[in-house]
């Protein structure tokens, strides 16, 4: 099936950094999503791209499209302890399909 | 905010019984999907429904699966011979298409 290398798999932060989490395929993706998940809870929509190249921003969040259309990342910045979760790209593949692959995931912790 | 509700949030069952959860999606969404999330492990695609039928279904959904929109605003997933591995968080979200999908809180089953 389809993958998404999803890295890091986790990050332990201070309070203050920025942080860089990427997804790579070897498909190419019509749509790159990024979510957030908290546990007992679903995934959080956080940012939604559409176009090759597109840059996004939500707050102190920032994520790209990549030009192969096979990658994607997302930047947060001067991070807070809320920021503590579990965040996964997510991708609808060329071709029509309406489902989602979903990559494995980067665990946030965030020291105070 | 209109979000997608699941019941019940827990369900407890024993080997070889009949489940079924619930799901309402956003109202004018026409997309509906499930989601299963094994415990520390990524969301996997379970089956995609649209204009009151399956749309796509992946390996997982075998003839055990079963979903239905039995009226303008339910959706349920039915496991008629639960196994031990159908033990997951299963997750229903619903989108208006193209890619942007927003997800309940999930319902715990464990199958004992």
């Amino acid at each position: 099936g389809q993958q998404l290398n999803q890295s890091p798999q986790s990050m332990f932060i201070q309070e203050g950094e920025d942080v860089s989490m990427n997804c790579t395929s070897s498909s190419i993706f019509n749509t790159w999503l990024w979510y957030k998940q908290e546990p007992g809870e679903g995934p959080v929509l956080l940012i939604a791209l559409y176009k090759a190249g597109e840059l996004t921003s939500n707050g102190r969040l920032t994520a790209q499209f990549g030009i192969t259309r096979k990658d994607s990342f997302l930047n947060i910045s001067a991070s807070i302890p809320s920021d503590v979760g579990i965040y996964f790209c997510a991708g609808q593949l060329q071709g029509g399909s309406e489902k989602l692959v979903f990559g494995k995931g980067t665990k946030l912790t965030v020291n105070p | 905010e209109p979000e997608v509700t699941q019941t019940p949030s827990h369900q407890v069952t024993q080997m070889g019984q009949e489940v079924i959860l619930r799901c309402v999606p956003i109202s004018n969404h026409l997309y509906f999907y499930w989601y299963r999330q094994i415990l520390g492990q990524k969301v996997e695609f379970l089956v995609s429904f649209y204009n009151n039928e399956i749309s796509e279904k992946s390996e997982i959904f075998d003839d055990q699966f079963s979903v239905e929109r039995p009226d303008g605003s339910n959706f349920t997933l039915k496991i008629r011979s639960t196994k031990l591995e159908d033990s997951a968080m299963y997750f229903c979200a619903s989108g208006q298409g193209g890619g942007k999908l927003f997800f309940g809180s999930g319902t715990q089953l464990s199958v004992l």
